[in-house]
């Protein structure tokens, strides 16, 4: 079981519609919960982190977070062509503050 | 953004030739670190450092070692390259809070042949 697991996609919306990403993790000690997009061929830039039980809302996108079901979830709303990118979940173990990751959903929206 | 390049951005090289690669910050933070995307694998930790003189190892180190002599730069040295090797390889930096974000430089793409 890998430590940090996303679908790969691609996940395919229609623009102005919802996209739901999930990630699970397996560390149970796992502290704070960042989303990062990444363009093609760009580096990782962050969307936002999370560490509280529940939800966190900036702008379009909402993370969710569930401790005891270990998984955490991104909600774009009102999705945008230039949405279009894979979206990399990272876990922070708090030892060392390093961030595992997965391996990313590649989101496509269409006009 | 965040005050973060790499050298150099591209670099082919031949199976058994030493390559270092740099990362230089302006940001004054503490942790660096180094990671290697492929396709499949995802973004994952070659080595980090967590101040000067102060490194260890992340989850796919073998064939590479780091230095940092300076806060800002922090070297990441393939001592002699394999074609397994190839990559895109990302330097991030980092303050101490295990909330704080990791930010990242625009990556080496690294061909070795």
């Amino acid at each position: 079981q890998k430590e940090v697991e996303q679908n790969s996609g691609p996940l395919s919306v229609p623009e102005g519609a919802i996209a739901s990403l999930n990630c699970t993790y397996s560390d149970r000690g796992s502290q704070s919960f960042f989303w990062y997009r990444q363009y093609s061929g760009k580096s990782p830039e962050l969307i936002m982190f999370i560490y509280s039980n529940g939800d966190k809302e900036d702008g379009r996108f909402t993370a969710q977070l569930n401790k005891a079901s270990q998984y955490v979830s991104l909600l774009i709303r009102d999705s945008q062509p230039s949405d279009s990118a894979t979206y990399l979940c990272a876990v922070n173990r708090a030892a060392g503050n390093k961030l595992t990751f997965g391996g990313g959903t590649r989101v496509l929206v269409k006009p | 953004d965040a005050g973060i390049t790499q050298s150099p951005r591209h670099k082919v090289t031949e199976t058994g030739t030493p390559v270092t690669l740099r990362c230089h910050q302006t940001e004054n933070h503490r942790y660096m670190y180094w990671y290697r995307q492929d396709p499949g694998h995802g973004l994952r930790l070659i080595h980090y450092s967590y101040g000067v003189k102060d490194t260890d190892k992340g989850e796919v180190s073998d064939g590479y070692s780091v230095s940092r002599s300076k806060t800002e730069d922090f070297l990441l040295t393939l001592e002699s390259a394999t074609s397994s090797q190839t990559s895109v390889y990302f330097c991030a930096i980092s303050g101490t809070g295990t909330t704080d974000t990791q930010y990242f430089g625009p990556g080496t793409r690294l061909t070795v042949l």
